[in-house]
Order: structure tokens, then sequence, then C-alpha cells
């Protein structure tokens, strides 16, 4: 079985630039959880998806937006990139929503902001 | 109110030793508390979770103890390995918004051979 998968792995971007993360959860899950590990602290909500919708939003400003596809894929883009974006991204898939409580995380995508 | 406080942030124990990793927190609207085991380089693994209708969970070598009134909860990770070494988030989330989960600070666990 295939786990959640990430692309890309890393990425290196410019202070201004545009980011697009990209995120496949598990098979038969249908809602996708985004978060920001910045190092050395736990990992921080961003986004919750399902069923193409938003589902919530944690305190981040709106130059984070994400999107999430018929086939459950999704999307995380990043505007106007700060230093201060540098960090995981991390993408969970969750089960069952809304009784589900477990979420299952991919590797992360590795953004570095030069 | 929606803070996850964990302790302490590093811990280093000897091979076949007990690991203990406290967390506490304030809303009572938490039901649900995970933990996760991160290695270097790769995203968080579900170890073991627990609802507050439970005061102990144990899954082979590790196990949950859940004390609702103190509003404290704590892995212990028995007859520990260096294969354990690595860092463990201490985790709430609450009924309707299940997608969302709150994460302590981290605690990184060092196992001496």
């Amino acid at each position: 079985d295939a786990g959640v998968t990430q692309s890309p792995t890393h990425l290196i971007k410019t202070r201004g630039q545009h980011v697009t993360l990209r995120c496949s959860p598990i098979s038969g899950h249908k809602s996708v959880s985004w978060y920001q590990q910045v190092l050395g602290q736990g990992p921080q909500f961003i986004f919750q998806y399902y069923e193409k919708e938003e589902r919530g939003r944690g305190n981040f400003p709106d130059r984070f937006s994400a999107r999430q596809f018929p086939n459950y894929s999704s999307e995380l883009n990043v505007n106007a990139l700060l230093l201060g974006d540098s960090a995981l991204y991390l993408c969970a898939s969750i089960p069952r929503v809304p009784i589900s409580y477990e979420q299952y995380f991919g590797p992360g995508t590795r953004l570095t902001v030069t | 109110q929606q803070q996850v406080k964990q302790s302490p942030q590093s811990l280093i124990v000897q091979k076949g030793g007990i690991s203990i990793i406290n967390c506490a927190y304030e809303n009572t609207a938490f039901d649900y508390f995970p933990w996760y085991q991160q290695f270097p380089g790769k995203g968080p693994a579900l170890l073991i979770a627990i609802r507050p209708d439970v005061s102990e969970k144990k899954e082979g070598r590790f196990t949950i103890s859940f004390n609702k009134s103190a509003k404290q909860f704590s892995l212990h990770i028995m007859d520990s390995q260096p294969g354990d070494s690595a860092t463990y988030f201490c985790a709430a989330s609450m009924a309707g918004n299940t997608g969302k989960l709150i994460f302590g600070q981290g605690t990184t666990l060092q196992v001496k051979p």
C-alpha cells in the first residue's frame, strides 16, 4: 500500500517568489491537512480539505492557499515568499471525516527561501 | 487555551531504561491525544493515541497514561532501545475539528547503548 506522497522533496526559492507543493493521500482517504514545521518546533496546522472544500484554516496569512482535486490530491500554494516561510511542509491523510481522528503524515517538502 | 505544553525538551536514557515524556493541556474540549515519533528528515509517524474515557493504553513497549482531572498525559517507553532515538511530539484535537492537530514543542530522545 502506498503511503502519503509529497512532491517535491526539496525546494529552494527566492524571496518574493511563488511555490506550489503537492500531496497525494493514502488510497481511500478523502481528506488532507497541511502543516508547517519550522526547525526545532512542532507542526503548525495550516489547512484541512475534505471533498474539495476547505474545512479548517489555521493562523496563517492569505499568502497561503490550497485546493483539493477530484482525485483527493491537494496543492498548497504560497505567494510572495518570505525568509520565515522556510520550513518542512507536511501533508496528512485522514481516513474518515468527520469521525476520524487519526492523521498519517507524508515525508514532507523541505522549502528553503533565500 | 489551544496550547499543548510538552516536557522535557530533551532526554537521555540508557538502553533498557524507561523514557517518560509529559504533556499538559488547558482546553477541556480536547478529546483525542496522539503521540508521534519523528526521525530526522522524515514526517511524523503515529505511535499511539488515547481518548479521555481511558486512563491508560498500552501498545508493545509504548504506554500512554492519561489524567483527565489534572489535564495531563504522558508517554512511557519501556526497555528503551537506541532505535527509539528520535523526536517525540504529543498532540491534541477535538470533535468537530478532527482535521486540526495541536502539537507540543517536541522532546528529543537519545537512548545510549
